[in-house]
Protein backbone atom coordinates (compact mmCIF):
# COMPACT_ATOMS: atom_id res chain seq x y z
CA UNK A 1 0.00 0.00 0.00
CA UNK A 2 0.94 3.31 -0.54
CA UNK A 3 0.36 6.67 1.49
CA UNK A 4 1.50 10.61 1.12
CA UNK A 5 2.51 12.79 4.29
CA UNK A 6 2.35 16.52 3.51
CA UNK A 7 4.50 17.89 6.63
CA UNK A 8 2.29 21.40 6.36
CA UNK A 9 -1.35 22.01 6.76
CA UNK A 10 -1.23 26.10 6.03
CA UNK A 11 1.97 27.64 4.53
CA UNK A 12 1.63 31.77 4.56
CA UNK A 13 4.10 33.26 2.04
CA UNK A 14 4.52 36.87 1.08
CA UNK A 15 3.64 37.79 -2.51
CA UNK A 16 6.57 37.56 -4.68
CA UNK A 17 8.62 35.19 -2.23
CA UNK A 18 9.47 31.63 -3.09
CA UNK A 19 7.58 28.70 -1.77
CA UNK A 20 7.84 24.92 -0.83
CA UNK A 21 5.51 22.55 -0.73
CA UNK A 22 6.48 19.07 1.13
CA UNK A 23 5.65 15.96 0.30
CA UNK A 24 6.48 12.59 1.39
CA UNK A 25 5.43 9.49 0.20
CA UNK A 26 5.70 5.51 1.59
CA UNK A 27 5.54 2.22 -1.17
CA UNK A 28 7.54 -0.73 -1.25
CA UNK A 29 6.69 -0.81 -5.34
CA UNK A 30 7.61 2.19 -7.74
CA UNK A 31 5.34 4.83 -7.75
CA UNK A 32 3.96 7.68 -10.13
CA UNK A 33 3.65 11.03 -8.59
CA UNK A 34 0.84 13.88 -8.44
CA UNK A 35 0.62 17.35 -7.35
CA UNK A 36 -3.43 19.03 -7.45
CA UNK A 37 -4.82 21.88 -6.68
CA UNK A 38 -8.14 23.11 -5.86
CA UNK A 39 -9.04 26.77 -6.02
CA UNK A 40 -11.72 27.71 -3.47
CA UNK A 41 -15.19 25.99 -3.99
CA UNK A 42 -13.54 24.24 -7.17
CA UNK A 43 -12.70 21.04 -8.00
CA UNK A 44 -9.17 19.54 -8.42
CA UNK A 45 -6.96 19.61 -11.39
CA UNK A 46 -3.45 18.64 -12.78
CA UNK A 47 -0.52 20.90 -11.68
CA UNK A 48 1.94 18.45 -12.81
CA UNK A 49 3.21 14.42 -12.34
CA UNK A 50 6.05 12.68 -12.44
CA UNK A 51 5.67 9.15 -14.68
CA UNK A 52 9.39 8.43 -15.17
CA UNK A 53 12.74 10.64 -17.00
CA UNK A 54 14.13 13.49 -15.49
CA UNK A 55 13.22 14.13 -11.81
CA UNK A 56 12.43 17.67 -12.20
CA UNK A 57 9.09 18.33 -13.67
CA UNK A 58 7.60 21.54 -14.61
CA UNK A 59 4.38 21.93 -14.40
CA UNK A 60 1.10 24.76 -15.15
CA UNK A 61 1.30 28.24 -13.74
CA UNK A 62 5.22 28.11 -13.30
CA UNK A 63 5.12 25.76 -10.48
CA UNK A 64 7.72 22.79 -10.47
CA UNK A 65 8.15 19.35 -8.53
CA UNK A 66 11.27 17.24 -7.50
CA UNK A 67 10.96 13.40 -7.52
CA UNK A 68 13.83 12.49 -4.89
CA UNK A 69 13.72 8.53 -4.83
CA UNK A 70 16.48 8.28 -2.12
CA UNK A 71 14.71 10.76 0.21
CA UNK A 72 10.95 9.34 -1.17
CA UNK A 73 10.06 13.09 -1.59
CA UNK A 74 8.52 15.39 -4.35
CA UNK A 75 8.39 18.82 -3.08
CA UNK A 76 6.66 21.37 -5.11
CA UNK A 77 8.30 24.92 -5.57
CA UNK A 78 7.58 28.34 -7.01
CA UNK A 79 10.30 31.25 -7.29
CA UNK A 80 7.62 33.76 -6.76
CA UNK A 81 4.62 33.88 -5.86
CA UNK A 82 1.12 35.38 -6.46
CA UNK A 83 -2.36 36.47 -5.06
CA UNK A 84 -4.06 33.71 -7.24
CA UNK A 85 -1.99 31.06 -6.01
CA UNK A 86 -3.81 30.86 -3.00
CA UNK A 87 -5.49 27.51 -2.96
CA UNK A 88 -5.02 24.33 -1.43
CA UNK A 89 -2.66 21.55 -2.88
CA UNK A 90 -2.54 17.86 -2.55
CA UNK A 91 0.45 15.52 -3.27
CA UNK A 92 -1.08 11.73 -4.74
CA UNK A 93 0.63 8.81 -5.31
CA UNK A 94 -0.10 5.85 -7.58
CA UNK A 95 1.43 2.65 -7.60
CA UNK A 96 3.39 1.84 -11.02
CA UNK A 97 0.67 -0.99 -13.12
CA UNK A 98 -1.15 -0.92 -9.78
CA UNK A 99 -4.76 -1.16 -8.85
CA UNK A 100 -6.70 2.22 -9.54
CA UNK A 101 -5.83 3.80 -6.89
CA UNK A 102 -4.93 7.12 -6.33
CA UNK A 103 -3.62 7.94 -2.43
CA UNK A 104 -4.05 11.68 -1.75
CA UNK A 105 -2.15 13.65 0.84
CA UNK A 106 -4.11 15.94 3.39
CA UNK A 107 -3.49 18.97 1.49
CA UNK A 108 -1.36 22.21 2.51
CA UNK A 109 -3.63 25.61 2.29
CA UNK A 110 -1.29 28.07 1.08
CA UNK A 111 -2.27 31.64 1.94
CA UNK A 112 -0.20 34.45 -0.41
CA UNK A 113 0.34 37.32 2.26
CA UNK A 114 0.08 40.76 -0.36
CA UNK B 1 -16.05 22.40 -22.89
CA UNK B 2 -18.19 20.68 -20.13
CA UNK B 3 -15.61 18.08 -18.82
CA UNK B 4 -17.10 16.06 -15.60
CA UNK B 5 -20.02 17.66 -14.53
CA UNK B 6 -22.33 16.59 -11.58
CA UNK B 7 -25.12 17.51 -9.97
CA UNK B 8 -26.70 19.06 -7.61
CA UNK B 9 -24.19 21.06 -6.48
CA UNK B 10 -25.56 21.62 -2.94
CA UNK B 11 -28.15 19.57 -1.18
CA UNK B 12 -29.27 19.00 2.40
CA UNK B 13 -30.70 15.50 3.51
CA UNK B 14 -32.21 14.64 6.43
CA UNK B 15 -31.16 11.24 8.50
CA UNK B 16 -32.61 8.44 6.68
CA UNK B 17 -33.17 10.19 3.45
CA UNK B 18 -31.82 8.81 0.17
CA UNK B 19 -30.63 10.57 -2.37
CA UNK B 20 -28.70 10.16 -6.10
CA UNK B 21 -25.67 12.35 -6.68
CA UNK B 22 -25.50 12.77 -10.83
CA UNK B 23 -22.57 12.32 -12.42
CA UNK B 24 -21.74 12.80 -16.44
CA UNK B 25 -18.52 13.26 -18.53
CA UNK B 26 -18.15 14.19 -22.34
CA UNK B 27 -14.55 12.93 -22.80
CA UNK B 28 -15.03 9.16 -23.64
CA UNK B 29 -12.92 7.76 -20.54
CA UNK B 30 -13.49 4.72 -19.62
CA UNK B 31 -12.81 5.20 -16.06
CA UNK B 32 -14.66 7.07 -13.47
CA UNK B 33 -14.73 7.57 -9.36
CA UNK B 34 -16.25 9.19 -6.67
CA UNK B 35 -14.41 10.13 -3.82
CA UNK B 36 -15.48 12.44 -0.66
CA UNK B 37 -13.57 15.38 0.84
CA UNK B 38 -13.64 15.94 4.40
CA UNK B 39 -11.72 18.53 5.77
CA UNK B 40 -7.79 17.76 7.18
CA UNK B 41 -8.27 14.29 5.94
CA UNK B 42 -7.15 14.61 1.88
CA UNK B 43 -9.81 13.00 -0.60
CA UNK B 44 -11.06 9.04 -0.14
CA UNK B 45 -11.87 6.81 -2.84
CA UNK B 46 -15.53 5.93 -2.77
CA UNK B 47 -16.48 3.48 -5.42
CA UNK B 48 -14.47 3.31 -9.60
CA UNK B 49 -15.57 2.47 -11.92
CA UNK B 50 -13.21 1.08 -15.58
CA UNK B 51 -16.23 0.64 -17.94
CA UNK B 52 -19.76 0.40 -18.76
CA UNK B 53 -21.13 -2.71 -16.46
CA UNK B 54 -17.85 -2.66 -14.24
CA UNK B 55 -18.12 -1.09 -11.06
CA UNK B 56 -15.67 -1.73 -7.88
CA UNK B 57 -15.11 -0.51 -4.07
CA UNK B 58 -12.90 2.17 -3.11
CA UNK B 59 -11.73 2.74 1.09
CA UNK B 60 -14.88 4.04 2.08
CA UNK B 61 -18.07 2.83 0.56
CA UNK B 62 -20.39 1.42 2.96
CA UNK B 63 -23.68 3.25 2.58
CA UNK B 64 -23.39 4.20 -1.00
CA UNK B 65 -24.00 2.26 -4.53
CA UNK B 66 -23.23 2.85 -7.75
CA UNK B 67 -24.12 2.00 -11.15
CA UNK B 68 -22.19 2.71 -14.86
CA UNK B 69 -24.75 1.94 -16.97
CA UNK B 70 -22.97 4.21 -19.85
CA UNK B 71 -19.74 5.46 -20.74
CA UNK B 72 -20.84 8.94 -19.94
CA UNK B 73 -22.98 8.52 -16.39
CA UNK B 74 -21.75 7.02 -13.37
CA UNK B 75 -24.56 8.05 -10.36
CA UNK B 76 -23.59 7.80 -6.77
CA UNK B 77 -26.74 6.67 -4.35
CA UNK B 78 -26.77 7.08 -0.74
CA UNK B 79 -29.11 5.31 0.98
CA UNK B 80 -30.45 5.64 4.94
CA UNK B 81 -28.24 9.44 4.96
CA UNK B 82 -25.99 9.25 8.21
CA UNK B 83 -24.50 12.43 9.75
CA UNK B 84 -21.30 10.77 8.76
CA UNK B 85 -22.00 11.00 5.03
CA UNK B 86 -21.63 14.99 5.20
CA UNK B 87 -19.07 15.52 2.63
CA UNK B 88 -18.06 16.96 -0.37
CA UNK B 89 -18.58 14.60 -3.14
CA UNK B 90 -16.20 14.77 -5.95
CA UNK B 91 -17.23 12.92 -9.21
CA UNK B 92 -13.84 12.32 -11.65
CA UNK B 93 -12.68 10.53 -14.77
CA UNK B 94 -9.45 9.66 -16.65
CA UNK B 95 -9.10 7.99 -19.77
CA UNK B 96 -6.87 5.03 -18.25
CA UNK B 97 -5.91 4.31 -15.09
CA UNK B 98 -3.93 5.85 -12.32
CA UNK B 99 -1.74 2.80 -12.32
CA UNK B 100 -0.74 3.68 -16.02
CA UNK B 101 0.39 7.12 -14.93
CA UNK B 102 -3.03 9.17 -16.39
CA UNK B 103 -4.40 12.04 -14.87
CA UNK B 104 -7.79 11.95 -13.02
CA UNK B 105 -10.03 15.09 -14.04
CA UNK B 106 -12.36 16.48 -11.27
CA UNK B 107 -15.83 17.85 -11.38
CA UNK B 108 -16.42 21.14 -9.08
CA UNK B 109 -17.62 18.86 -6.52
CA UNK B 110 -20.98 18.50 -4.26
CA UNK B 111 -21.97 19.81 -0.79
CA UNK B 112 -23.63 17.64 1.08
CA UNK B 113 -25.34 18.19 4.40
CA UNK B 114 -27.40 15.47 6.64
CA UNK B 115 -29.31 16.78 9.55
Amino acid sequence: AQSVTQLDSQVPVFEEAPVELRCNYSSSVSVYLFWYVQYPNQGLQLLLKYLSGSTLVKGINGFEAEFNKSQTSFHLRKPSVHISDTAEYFCAVSAQFGNEKLTFGTGTRLTIIP
Amino acid sequence: NAGVTQTPKFRILKIGQSMTLQCTQDMNHNYMYWYRQDPGMGLKLIYYSVGAGITDKGEVPNGYNVSRSTTEDFPLRLELAAPSQTSVYFCASSPGGVGTGNTIYFGEGSWLTVV
